[in-house]
């Protein structure tokens, strides 16, 4: 099976940076991707690694690291709307099936 | 403008009622899906289906069933709802690519279902 790990929660403050891993185990991997929920909203997609290395697009960052089995979403500028619920997702085979992560909750303060 | 409907936004049932939930897409896309999201445990794949008449279980598929007959509708049926059934059930859709590449999934605003 596929299993995700990424922390629960994470508060940081407007303006500033906030980086989230995400670790996974999983077989025949295909890449890893980021989705981002506000509170009583649908998920909508931010990125998507299939290859090592960063991908930069605006304000967000997401970086994949195949032999780690680890990946990361990096916010920056950090605005009070970025304050939502971030999961990770992996695809492990064709037809584009993932399994997505417990999510983490991004706080962020003013 | 991309598009995910589903039938209900909120829908309350009985124990043993058989409910049908819907989802339509207008986007033409090959694959679709259904999500429970509960707290903690983000989402889970219950079903998808990657063409007409198309069908493959996911992670927690026991005590659904989906049934797939036109391209643009995927529905989700829970033969004899239970109490731990009540969640927010969440459908998603996406291009097919049988490369490395992943089409992003489109979700529509979910359908948050309570069995009493």
């Amino acid at each position: 099976g596929q299993s995700l790990e990424q922390p629960s929660e994470v508060t940081a403050v407007e303006g500033a940076i906030v980086q989230i891993n995400c670790t996974y185990q999983t077989s025949g991997f295909y890449g890893l991707s980021w989705y981002q929920q506000h509170d009583g909203g649908a998920p909508t997609f931010l990125s998507y690694n299939a290859l090592d290395g960063l991908e930069e697009t605006g304000r967000f960052s997401s970086f994949l690291s195949r032999s780690d089995s680890y990946g990361y979403l990096l916010l920056q500028e950090l605005q009070m709307k970025d304050s939502a619920s971030y999961f990770c997702a992996v695809r492990v085979g064709g037809y584009q099936k993932v399994t997505f992560g417990t999510g983490t909750k991004l706080q962020v303060i003013p | 403008d991309v598009k995910v409907t589903q039938s209900s936004r909120y829908l309350v049932k009985r124990t043993g009622e058989k409910v049908f939930l819907e989802c339509v897409q207008d986007m033409d896309h090959e694959n679709m899906f259904w999500y429970r999201q509960d707290p903690g445990l983000g989402l889970r794949l219950i079903y998808f289906s990657y063409d007409v008449k198309m069908k493959e279980k996911g992670d927690i598929p026991e005590g659904y069933s989906v049934s797939r007959e036109k391209k643009e509708r995927f529905s989700l049926i829970l033969e004899s709802a239970s109490t731990n059934q009540t969640s927010m059930y969440l459908c998603a859709s996406s291009y097919r690519d049988r490369g490395l590449g992943s089409y992003e999934q489109y979700f529509g605003p979910g359908t948050r279902l309570t069995v009493t």
